[in-house]
């Protein structure tokens, strides 16, 4: 069981709106850590998404967004695609771990 | 062209340790940290480490401090990863990451993948 908890799948039909949620505590994204987003396509490495908590690196719709509150953060896809059928990972550190922690992954699926 | 390329696949018995290395080309390998993740067969991604290229300093997840050693070769940009007392629960494919210029810990460039597998 992770520190950081995702839902393990959310799905939406090509156009429409999905959020991902990644719920921390007070050791971890309520400390003030900083939340990044990874995607992972089936069999490649994964590739990041959004870096400390909203910002999008270079070459990244910006169809996809994200925010940060309180102990927790959520990934947005608006206009959802086809090419966006992945697994979706946060990640942040945890003060009681000493270390970084990866939330259990959510599986978007395009319906 | 800025990448990291990971060592090839292998095959370990139980009880054996296991080396995978990460050549950096590209940028200056002692300014960006880098770290180990892995992820077992139809599992989630799990940090294991990290290096700072330039000191060499390192900190591990608590899940492997004592089997797991990270070290680098700044004369060739290459990090290492030692895995050492394998079970069949160190079956994974274990990924090097840069972090990102600027953060502290987004992992902005990762290596292909090395799969480790662990069984008798």
């Amino acid at each position: 069981q992770s520190v950081l908890t995702q839902p393990p799948s959310v799905s939406g039909a090509p156009g429409q709106r999905v959020t991902i949620s990644c719920t921390g505590s007070s050791s971890s994204i309520g400390a003030g850590y900083d939340v990044h987003w990874y995607q992972q396509l089936p069999g490649t490495a994964p590739k990041l998404l959004i870096y400390t908590n909203i910002n999008r690196p270079s070459g990244v719709p910006d169809r996809f967004s994200a925010s940060k509150s309180g102990t927790s953060a959520s990934l947005a896809i608006s206009g959802l695609q086809a090419e966006d059928e992945a697994d979706y990972y946060c990640l942040s550190y945890d003060v009681n771990l000493s270390g970084y922690v990866f939330g259990a992954g959510t599986k978007v699926t395009v319906l | 062209q800025v990448q990291l390329v990971q060592s090839g696949a292998e095959v370990m018995k139980p009880g054996a340790s296991v080396t995978v290395s990460c050549r950096a080309s590209g940028y200056t390998f002692t300014r960006h940290y880098l770290h180990w993740v892995r992820q077992a067969p139809g599992q989630g991604l799990e940090w294991m480490g990290v290096i700072n290229p330039s000191g060499g300093g390192t900190t591990y997840a608590q899940k492997f401090q004592g089997r797991l050693t990270v070290t680098r070769d700044t004369s060739t940009s290459t990090l290492y990863m030692d895995l050492r007392s394998l079970t069949s629960e160190d079956t994974a494919v274990y990924y090097c990451a840069r972090v990102l210029e600027g953060s502290n810990d987004a992992f902005d460039l990762w290596g292909q993948g090395t799969l480790v597998t662990v069984s008798s």
